[in-house]
């Protein structure tokens, strides 16, 4: 079945980086563009960008662009957000989600919490 | 500050039609596809409504989705207890660099 399986949850310190993973199966990896969304403890939904698995472009939203970077493996079919100087308000659950001919979400992840504190 | 307005709450009673609406803009629900997300507590959301008013495969015929100018509407009819979640519009906007944008999010609750 069609499965995206994130990396587990991490603590951070303001400042750093974070690295979350995402890894797909259950269908051709290269053929789905991904989309990466997270969500502050209770707050809403807030897109963060897109990556094309089969050539490794990207759009961002504009608040992230400088500080977001998604790149993707296609010999794991995995899918990567990496997100540095991290500050107290990137505390959330990231998602990743499969497009689906412009449907964002058709399958999405589990979520990672990343939690940032000193 | 959402980009799609949506109301914070919506309520009913089991077995009524209940309406959640989301209001853009021509950049984005004027110009594109709007869609619905169910998020029950503590989980990833789930696509409810694709393209303005397609269901996925498995979504009950109780979920209906319109759009009409820069508005749209989740409608839920025959409401049951476990359709208690938050509701996500979002469309694609055009405006700058084409991305993504979602509303606040609804609070259903049933009465």
């Amino acid at each position: 079945q069609v499965q995206l399986v994130q990396s587990g949850a991490e603590v951070k310190k303001p400042g750093a980086s974070v690295k979350v993973s995402c890894k797909a199966s259950g269908y051709t990896f290269t053929s789905y563009y991904m989309h990466w969304v997270r969500q502050a403890p209770g707050q809403g939904l807030e897109w963060m960008g897109i990556i094309n698995p089969s050539g490794g472009s990207t759009s961002y939203a504009q608040k992230f662009q400088g500080r977001v970077t998604m790149t993707r493996d296609t010999s794991t079919s995995t899918v990567y957000m990496e997100l540095s100087s991290l500050r107290s308000e990137d505390t959330a659950v990231y998602y990743c989600a499969r497009d689906w001919g412009g449907s964002l979400g058709d399958v999405w992840g589990q979520g990672t919490t990343v939690t940032v504190s000193s | 500050q959402s980009v799609l307005t949506q109301p914070p709450s919506a309520s009913g009673t089991p077995g009524q039609r209940v309406t959640i609406s989301c209001s853009g803009s021509s950049s984005n629900i004027g110009s594109n596809y709007v869609y619905w997300y169910q998020q029950l507590p503590g989980t990833a959301p789930k696509l409810l409504i694709y393209r303005n008013n397609q269901r996925p495969s498995g979504v009950p015929d109780r979920f209906s989705g319109s759009k009409s100018g820069t508005s749209a509407s989740l409608a839920i009819s025959g409401l049951r207890s476990e359709d208690e979640a938050d509701y996500y519009c979002a469309a694609w906007d055009d405006s700058l660099s084409a991305h993504v944008v979602f509303g606040g999010g609804t609070k259903l609750t049933v009465l």
